[in-house]
């Protein structure tokens, strides 16, 4: 079954604390990307990456952080320095940069 | 920089009515464009795209776009809706310049057909 996982579907932050968004894909695409979704504002691009090993920052990287280590796996990293993290995170992928990009089904996180 | 603007934030429509959704984009160059849906509780889906040739593309369950170049626009079109076409749609730009790799999104029309 082939597709994009993205987990916790919930997730909960305290004040302070970091916490990492699991993406992981099985469909051999190069290419990867996080967004952040919030009402009435679209989808905006926080990170992505072409290729293994290396990421690029979109128009809203300040707070976030990514790594890159395996073709699979994009993990992002909301840290206690993003001040307004409680929003709808998408993963999303594509073959190639510039491809049709697919996306997994999004972890809300939640501040306490 | 380039951006995509989305007339109507929330339309509501009986089923049957025929549906038109507005999006505008400014980018100086050569562009793909997307029509993106999220159905209530669903992840975001590919409803069509626009990468180059006949401007006027079909996609999934009936819905069809215009590519106008001279227009900025890539508008989305139904003729007849149905109950479960209620989701929210997203017209989605991305540039053909160099280390343009960004899909940049609209902010999103919420269809609501009533039965």
């Amino acid at each position: 079954d082939g597709g994009i996982t993205q987990s916790p579907k919930y997730l909960f932050r305290k004040e302070g604390q970091n916490v990492t968004l699991s993406c992981e894909q099985n469909l051999n695409h190069d290419a990867m990307y996080w967004y952040r979704q919030d009402p009435g504002q679209g989808l905006r691009l926080i990170y992505y990456s072409q290729i293994v090993n290396d990421f690029q920052k979109g128009d809203i990287a300040e707070g976030y952080s990514v790594s890159r280590e395996k073709k699979e796996s994009f993990p992002l990293t909301v840290t206690s320095a993003q001040k307004n993290p409680t929003a709808f995170y998408l993963c999303a992928s594509s073959m190639k940069a510039r491809q049709t990009q697919y996306f997994g089904p999004g972890t809300r996180l939640l501040v306490l | 920089a380039q951006s995509v603007s989305q007339h109507n934030h929330h339309v509501i429509l009986s089923e049957a009515a025929s549906l038109e959704l507005g999006c505008n984009y400014s980018y100086g160059g050569t562009v793909n464009l997307f029509w993106y849906v999220q159905y209530p509780g669903q992840h975001l889906q590919l409803l069509l795209k626009y990468f180059s040739g006949d401007p006027l593309v079909k996609g999934i369950k009936g819905f069809e776009a215009e590519f106008i170049k001279s227009k900025f626009s890539f508008n989305l079109r139904k003729p007849s809706v149905q109950w479960s076409d209620t989701a929210e749609y997203f017209c989605a730009l991305e540039g053909s310049g160099a280390g343009s790799y960004q899909l940049t999104f609209g902010k999103g029309t919420k269809l609501s057909v009533i039965p």
